[in-house]
């Protein structure tokens, strides 16, 4: 069956950055992009971009654009998304997800979660 | 940019009927699909491609999205379907998420 693994919840200073992963499972992993959905405390969904895990290519919401590195390791199955110069902002769960379908996109399967707290 | 609303909260009795609709600019020219989520746990895909129910969503669940507005149905909710509900769409090579709508099932 098709499985996202987060790594786990993180706790940084503010200036600093994080690495979290996702590891896939259950199905051939560069067939599909890789996700990233940011959900503060209590907030609503927010996408922050995407990665082709074949090809490597990545694309950013504008908004995280500069500070955002999405990475992949196909030896291991895994996918990863660096955001660096954190701010109290970013204290969030972030979500992988699989992307299907192009234009008419959507996330058939999602990670557990894994929660990023910036606090000083 | 792309912006979906929906309203933030929604209240049904148990057996009823609810509708939650999402509205955007011109969003029937696009596909639209919705997201259960529950305290505490991931989005879960109740609809994609504006109308399809993917494996082992029940029935109940129906989507339609036509002119400016994409509505997700639940007949005969259940007390169990209580949860946040996100609609979500594609517009120029970014994903585009509605606010949200808590669904209270009276």
């Amino acid at each position: 069956q098709v499985q996202l693994v987060q790594s786990g919840a993180e706790v940084k200073k503010p200036g600093a950055s994080v690495k979290v992963s996702c590891k896939a499972s259950g199905y051939t992993f560069t067939s599909y992009d890789i996700n990233w959905v940011r959900q503060a405390t209590g907030q609503g969904l927010e996408w922050v971009g995407w990665v082709n895990p074949n090809s490597g290519n990545a694309g950013y919401a504008q908004k995280f654009q500069g500070r955002i590195t999405m990475t992949r390791n196909t030896s291991i199955g895994t996918a990863f998304m660096e955001l660096s110069n954190l701010t109290s902002e970013d204290t969030a769960v972030f979500y992988c997800a699989r992307g299907r379908g192009g234009t008419s996109w959507y996330a058939d399967y999602w990670g557990q979660g894994t929660l990023v707290t910036v606090s000083s | 940019s792309y912006e979906l609303t929906q309203p933030p909260s929604v209240s049904v009795s148990p057996g009823q009927t609810a509708s939650i609709t999402c509205s955007g600019d011109k969003l029937g020219d696009k596909y639209a699909c919705w997201y259960q989520q529950k305290p505490g746990q991931s989005p879960v895909l109740v609809i994609y491609q504006d109308t399809k129910r993917p494996s082992g969503i029940p029935e109940r669940f129906s989507g339609s999205n036509s002119g400016n507005t994409a509505t997700l149905t639940i007949s005969g909710t259940q007390a169990m379907d209580e949860a946040d509900y996100y609609c979500q769409t594609w517009d120029s090579s970014a994903v585009v998420f509605g606010g949200g709508s808590k669904l209270t099932v009276l």
